[in-house]
């Protein structure tokens, strides 16, 4: 079957320090992958995606890569900022289905 | 380009009563919408997903139903509130393939 699988949180970082969460897929077929953010309150907004293998998303200083041989899309940050404190998840889809697979989100909270 | 529009922003609603939270979609046409729910935690849980008018597809049997009246437009229902049913209800859009689903800003319902 088709799943995603996030790094546990929360995950507390200093501000400027570096972002690493993991993400990890189970699909058949050749999936997309996806990375949303979800600010307090709020509903979940696309950060970025990646249709085949090598691919790289980027947006807002945020990058990941869909490794077919690791089956891994993980999301990294080079210097976070306050501002980037949410939930973050990583989600897939097939061009042939209708659902969307979410990972369990993973908190990140940015201290200054 | 494309929105999305869900109300009520919040509810208060007394277990036994009705419910209806409405989702709108503007500049698009037949588009894939879903219902998710979160509850207490991050996760998302699928609730419904409608691929046209007056068709719904069901992933969680229980005390809510779903409809499509329109092309772009999605309701979410109940005829009797549980506490179980309070969290935050999300709509979301997508068109077929493996485009991105974007989101609505939420209901946060609570059941007293």
């Amino acid at each position: 079957g088709n799943s995603v699988t996030q790094m546990e949180g929360p995950v507390t970082l200093s501000e400027e320090a570096f972002l690493t969460i993991n993400c990890t897929y189970t699909a058949t077929g050749y999936p997309s992958l996806f990375w949303y953010v979800q600010y307090p309150g709020e509903g979940l907004q696309l950060l970025l995606k990646a249709t085949k293998a090598d691919d790289k998303g980027s947006n807002k200083g945020f990058e990941a890569t869909y490794r077919k041989e690791t089956t891994s899309f993980h999301l990294e940050k080079g210097s976070v900022q306050v501002s980037d404190s949410a939930v973050y998840f990583c989600a897939l889809t097939r061009v042939t289905g209708n659902q969307f697979y979410f990972g369990t989100g993973t908190s990140l909270t940015v201290i200054p | 380009s494309q929105t999305i529009h869900q109300w009520p922003a919040t509810l208060v609603q007394p277990v036994g009563s009705p419910l209806s939270l409405e989702c709108t979609v503007e500049g698009t046409s037949n588009p894939n919408l879903y219902w998710y729910r979160q509850a207490a935690g991050r996760g998302l849980q699928l609730l419904f997903y409608s691929v046209g008018i007056g068709q719904i597809s069901s992933e969680v049997p229980q005390n809510l139903s779903a409809s499509r009246p329109q092309d772009r437009q999605f309701i979410l229902s109940s005829k009797k509130l549980l506490l179980s049913d309070s969290g935050f209800y999300l709509c979301a859009w997508r068109k077929a393939g493996d485009s991105p689903l974007h989101f609505g800003n939420g209901t946060r319902l609570t059941v007293t």
